[in-house]
């Protein structure tokens, strides 16, 4: 069974602190990994993909790779109330360029 | 900006009957999906769709459940005799380029089977 994991949280964070959201997967045919928002009732936004083992930033947002230990994670700096939502982990595995696993999902609070 | 466009955002239907969920994928993109997610639990793959056919689909993807293009722009999906565990929302997604650029979803469907 390919999965990806996450806790489930909730994870509460102050405003403008550094979240740090964190995914582990089983398949290592997966080759793309993606960090998608969802607010409570709302469909999941994409908000990052990665490919490369590292970093990637794009805003307030940092993506980090590792394939060796089959680890993803968010780091969302200056975390503000409107971050408050629940983030998926989402692998794709490009041999079947097709599905994505979610994994079940962590909440995230910002507190003011 | 180009979104996925879902009708309707609420289906209320009895067991046993068929429903049809429309969506409208992002006009360039050419793969297509639904996931379902059923209150509380993880995002779930139902099928993928490419050049007018079927490419991959999963377990919850029974005879019960059927996927058409039937014009150039709607995408639906079909079940053909709800049970109460379909109820779930919905969610369409589209792709450009297999997916590895990531997957764009509609705001979805939500369906109560009675």
């Amino acid at each position: 069974q390919k999965e990806v994991e996450q806790n489930s949280g909730p994870l509460s964070v102050p405003e403008g602190a550094i979240a740090s959201l964190n995914c582990t997967y089983s398949d290592r045919g997966s080759q793309s990994f993606f960090w998608y928002r969802q607010y409570s009732g709302k469909s999941p936004e994409l908000i990052m993909s990665i490919y490369s083992n590292g970093d990637k930033e794009d805003g307030r947002f940092t993506a980090q790779l590792n394939k060796a230990s089959q680890y993803v994670s968010l780091l969302i700096r200056d975390s503000q109330p409107s971050d408050s939502a629940t983030y998926l982990c989402a692998a794709l595995n490009t041999g079947t360029a097709s599905k994505l696993t979610f994994g079940t999902g962590t909440r995230l609070q910002v507190t003011l | 900006e180009p979104e996925v466009t879902q009708t309707p955002s609420h289906q209320v239907t009895q067991m046993g009957q068929e429903v049809i969920l429309r969506c409208v994928p992002i006009s360039n993109h050419l793969y297509f999906y639904w996931y379902r997610q059923i209150l509380g639990q993880k995002v779930e793959f139902l099928v993928s769709f490419y050049n007018n056919e079927i490419s991959e689909k999963s377990e919850i993807f029974d005879d019960q459940f059927s996927v058409e293009r039937p014009d150039g722009s709607n995408f639906t999906l079909k079940i053909r005799s709800t049970k109460l565990e379909d109820s779930a929302m919905y969610f369409c997604a589209s792709s450009g380029t297999s997916g590895v650029q990531g997957q764009f979803f509609g705001p979805g469907t939500r369906l109560t089977v009675l």
